[in-house]
């Protein structure tokens, strides 16, 4: 069965300033989907980058990138210039094939991100 | 703008009292999740549509049902609440074509 890890429950960065949220996974499909989910205080989980794990080269979405070892099974996420809106929930997710009919993403526990002024 | 929407956001029942929880999408996604998410966890898949077909996670507790009547609208009724069964509720959809799931803001369900 696939899992996914995070194994930082909290971070803080100061504002400004780059963090990186660590991630890994484990899985026997060579086919497959990676995603970092943003869940504020609000409550609303808000997808924030994604990586299919055919492609080598890294994800980037503005602010945010990934850093995506496959060999290692581990996905990292960089937040760059972070900004007190970047506070949040994250969460990694793994999704198994191309979607279709399944398509369940399976969360990692998550790490709390507290960007600091 | 198309989304996903749930509704109530805040739902209050009494142990033992049948609850219904909405979601409704402008997406015209055809598969629609239902979470299960206590505070400080992961998100819990409970079940899901692909169309009308109706996929249950095995551990997905018997007093858990879900009815779609159609494309647009999901609901999760919940027949006889514990305090257990205190979370927040997410729904999710996404295009069967697609990988990315888009998300509700989720209903927080208090028991009592």
């Amino acid at each position: 069965a696939q899992t996914v890890t995070q194994s930082q429950p909290e971070m803080s960065v100061q504002e400004a300033e780059t963090v990186t949220l660590s991630c890994t996974y484990d899985t026997s499909e060579n086919n497959y989907y990676l995603f970092w989910y943003k869940q504020p205080p609000s409550r609303q989980m808000i997808l924030v980058i994604r990586q299919e794990a055919y492609k080598q080269q890294n994800a980037t979405e503005n602010r945010f990138s990934v850093n995506f070892q496959k060999a290692a099974k581990s996905f990292s996420l960089k937040i760059s210039d972070s900004q007190l809106g970047d506070t949040a929930m994250y969460f990694c997710a793994f999704m198994e094939g191309y979607g279709g009919s399944q398509g369940n993403l399976i969360f990692g526990k998550g790490t709390k991100l507290s960007v600091k002024p | 703008d198309a989304m996903v929407i749930q509704n109530p956001r805040y739902q209050v029942t009494q142990f033992g009292k049948p609850v219904t929880l909405s979601c409704s999408q402008t997406l015209n996604h055809n598969v629609m999740y239902w979470y299960q998410q206590k505070s400080s966890q992961a998100p819990k898949l409970l079940f899901h549509y692909y169309d009308k077909d109706f996929n249950n996670e095995a551990d997905t507790p018997d007093n858990f049902q879900s009815r779609r009547p159609n494309t647009s609208f999901c609901f999760l009724d919940i027949r006889s609440p514990g305090l257990g069964d205190a979370a927040m509720y997410l729904c999710a959809t996404r295009a069967s074509s697609t990988d990315t799931q888009y998300f509700g803001p989720g209903t927080r369900l208090t028991v009592l």
